[in-house]
């Protein structure tokens, strides 16, 4: 696969625990914000989205927590699978533009049995 | 991958030719764009499409063109590759104008020789 995590910070955890990965964002004028899964070889897919007006979203096995404050963003996993492994990125948007999202750098997620 | 194809796939060119990669999608999505891959720096917009024959450039636009002559096509053009241009390049597409989440392509690997 496409060679984009070799210098990424990476997470390792243990089948069945939970997982959290942090983001920092740039922007305070950013409204909306992105979690993207990447696995190797494939492109960024999309896993839960956020919104200014909110402080938590829940998902499928997924939480995004939002401070403003600190212009902290963050994706908690539960019980964290092998299939969970790859690079995740966090993104975010100023409304009103043409949705020209701002990624991180990303971070691997390793799954260990 | 959300009805989007991108071909090549893979190309090894050498330096100082020019390149045409393509972005097809099946989705009637207005919004197209053209990212770029590197090691340690996520995904950077290259340019973006908000309708047919309206493009805009974005953060990394030097040494690349782009078309949209239909809905369905946007072409990414390197009027004369450099090995700085190495990377691996995925087009997305969105719904909307505003904060809406962007699906990804699978990606093109280039190499510039």
């Amino acid at each position: 696969g496409e060679s984009v995590g070799l210098h990424l910070p990476t997470l390792s955890v243990q089948e069945g625990d939970n997982s959290i990965i942090n983001c920092a964002y740039s922007n305070s004028a950013s409204d909306y914000f992105i979690w993207y899964k990447q696995e190797s070889g494939k492109g960024p897919q999309f896993i839960i989205d956020i919104r200014s007006n909110m402080d938590k979203r829940q998902g499928q096995r997924v939480t995004v927590l939002l401070n403003k404050t600190v212009k902290h963003l963050s994706l908690q996993i539960a019980a964290t699978q092998p299939g969970d492994s790859a690079v995740y990125f966090c993104a975010e948007n100023i409304t009103g533009g043409y949705n020209k999202l701002i990624f991180g750098a990303g971070t691997r997620l390793a799954v260990h049995p | 991958d959300a009805g989007i194809t991108q071909s090549p796939r893979h190309k090894v060119t050498e330096t100082g030719t020019p390149v045409t990669l393509r972005c097809h999608q099946t989705e009637n999505h207005r919004y197209m764009y053209w990212y770029r891959q590197d090691p340690g720096h996520g995904l950077r917009l290259i340019h973006y499409s908000y309708g047919v024959k309206d493009t805009d450039k974005g953060e990394v636009s030097d040494g690349y063109s782009v078309s949209r002559s239909k809905t369905e096509d946007f072409l990414l053009t390197l009027e004369s590759a450099t090995s700085s241009q190495t990377s691996v390049y995925f087009c997305a597409i969105s719904e909307s104008r505003g904060s809406d989440e962007q699906f990804f392509g699978p990606g093109t690997r280039l190499t510039v020789l």
